[in-house]
């Protein structure tokens, strides 16, 4: 069954210091990764993806995934976090596998808390 | 101003009430969504509809209902038959439902009262 992993609930991470937020995930056929974000109340905002090609993929406010198939794992990074990344972070998969009665749909993690402290 | 606006913000259901949910796009995307949020669980597909007139059965359908009429619009109505409803609830669109990033609305937090 297809499915994402996100085995820390909160990561604590000092302002200035490089941070890590993990993702694993179980597709049946070439995965499609995305990672959201998301403040109190407020829906999700879209991060980065990776569909194809360079295993290391960039996003917004400074973000960045990497993409691992044989650890089918694909986690969030930022070299120097800020007080404002503390928010909600979800990682997300679509199974493109064509015989898979999941296909094209959007399956979540069930996130991690960031937090970000000066 | 392009996006996906969800309609109300707050809403209050009495017990054995029907209540609709509203959810408008002007991106032009075939494909959107509705999902449940509550705490420590994440994001749980209730309904997703790839084209116009078209929708299918998510995860958690049970006690909900969803038209498609018009490529814009996708309300959901959360029923009597939903024992649980107080949630936060999100609705998203996406160009396709392959491949392509969605977009989220602002959500609409449902409480029984």
């Amino acid at each position: 069954a297809q499915s994402v992993a996100q085995p820390e609930d909160q990561v604590n991470v000092a302002e200035g210091n490089p941070l890590t937020v993990k993702c694993t995930y179980s597709v049946s056929g070439n995965p499609y990764l995305f990672w959201y974000v998301q403040y109190p109340n407020r829906g999700l905002q879209f991060l980065l993806k990776y569909i194809t090609g360079d295993n290391l993929v960039k996003g917004s406010y400074g973000f960045e995934a990497e993409f691992n198939k044989s650890q089918t794992s694909f986690h969030l990074k930022k070299p120097s976090a800020l007080v404002s990344d503390s928010a909600l972070y979800f990682c997300a998969v679509r199974d493109m596998w064509a015989g898979s009665s999941n296909t094209g749909k959007l399956i979540f993690g069930q996130g991690t808390t960031l937090q970000v402290k000066p | 101003d392009g996006g996906i606006t969800q309609s109300p913000k707050y809403l209050f259901r009495k017990e054995g009430q029907n209540v609709t949910l509203s959810c408008e796009q002007n991106l032009n995307h075939d494909a959107m969504y509705w999902y449940r949020q509550d705490p420590g669980q994440g994001l749980r597909l209730i309904y997703y509809s790839q084209i116009v007139n078209d929708f299918q059965k998510g995860d958690i359908a049970e006690g909900y209902s969803v038209s498609r009429e018009k490529k814009e619009s996708f309300p959901l109505t959360v029923t009597s038959a939903q024992k649980n409803p107080t949630a936060f609830y999100l609705c998203a669109s996406s160009v396709t439902v392959t491949g392509t990033e969605a977009f989220f609305g602002q959500g609409t937090r449902l409480t029984v009262v």
